[in-house]
């Protein structure tokens, strides 16, 4: 496809449980981010790629969470013995080049995530 | 502290009228990007408009256009004969070297377009 596609859509999980969710940029971005956005509010950085790299992971809340990119396409999301306050949108963009403050970054539609 | 406030948490608007959202923003970086992007209710982020900081003129995408007042460090957006289908959340972000080129986001906007 031509955008960011994220999957799944809605995810609804116990507490507790692991949860997964992936993120397939525009071909050819090299650049890959992950935001959260809570219900009513902005969006919080979690962690960005530059290839398969992820040199700021400064923003993922807690070790529960995890993510990696392979191929320099793909990325997952892992978020493990989910909590409620984790239940949010989670969203994932993608720019042509890491550095620059010209490119925009284009986003997915992303996943719900529901912790009950 | 904030890199990017956004004051108004709602708006009305009549249908065909122009609306000003304001946006201020915090850097020292001499070189920087300030983009709007807008969030329907179904949720997906629509990229709208860029300005870059060495830009001279005011960035213009259609309806909207950008108020850049660099020395106050504002960069409003104004949408110009609103449609009902105007009527979302709206999102000032900024990019700078010194934050690794990361998308810094404002609390957000939203506007309601009423017929």
């Amino acid at each position: 496809g031509a955008g960011v596609s994220q999957s799944p859509s809605n995810k609804v999980t116990e507490k507790g449980k692991d949860v997964e969710l992936r993120c397939d940029p525009i071909s050819g971005h090299t650049a890959l981010y992950w935001y959260r956005q809570r219900l009513g509010q902005g969006l919080e950085f979690l962690i960005y790629f530059q290839g398969n790299s992820a040199p700021d992971k400064s923003g993922l809340p807690s070790d529960r969470f995890s993510a990696e990119r392979t191929g320099e396409s793909v990325s997952t999301l892992t978020i493990q013995r989910t909590q409620q306050e984790d239940s949010a949108v989670y969203l994932c963009a993608s720019s042509l080049a890491l550095t620059g403050v010209h490119s925009p970054l284009h986003f997915g539609n992303g996943t719900r995530l529901t912790v009950t | 502290a904030q890199k990017i406030t956004q004051t108004q948490p709602g708006m009305f608007v009549q249908e065909k009228e122009a609306v000003t959202l304001d946006c201020t923003y915090d850097t020292s970086d001499p070189s920087y990007g300030l983009f709007w992007y807008k969030q329907p209710s179904s949720g997906e982020m629509i990229f709208l408009i860029y300005q870059g900081s060495y830009d001279q003129q005011n960035a213009t995408e259609g309806r909207y256009s950008l108020n850049f007042q660099k020395a106050r460090k504002s960069a409003n957006l104004v949408i110009s004969a609103s449609q009902l289908g105007d009527s979302a959340m709206y999102f000032c972000a900024m990019r700078e070297r010194s934050n690794d080129y990361k998308l810094s986001f404002g609390a957000g906007t939203t506007v309601t377009v009423r017929a």
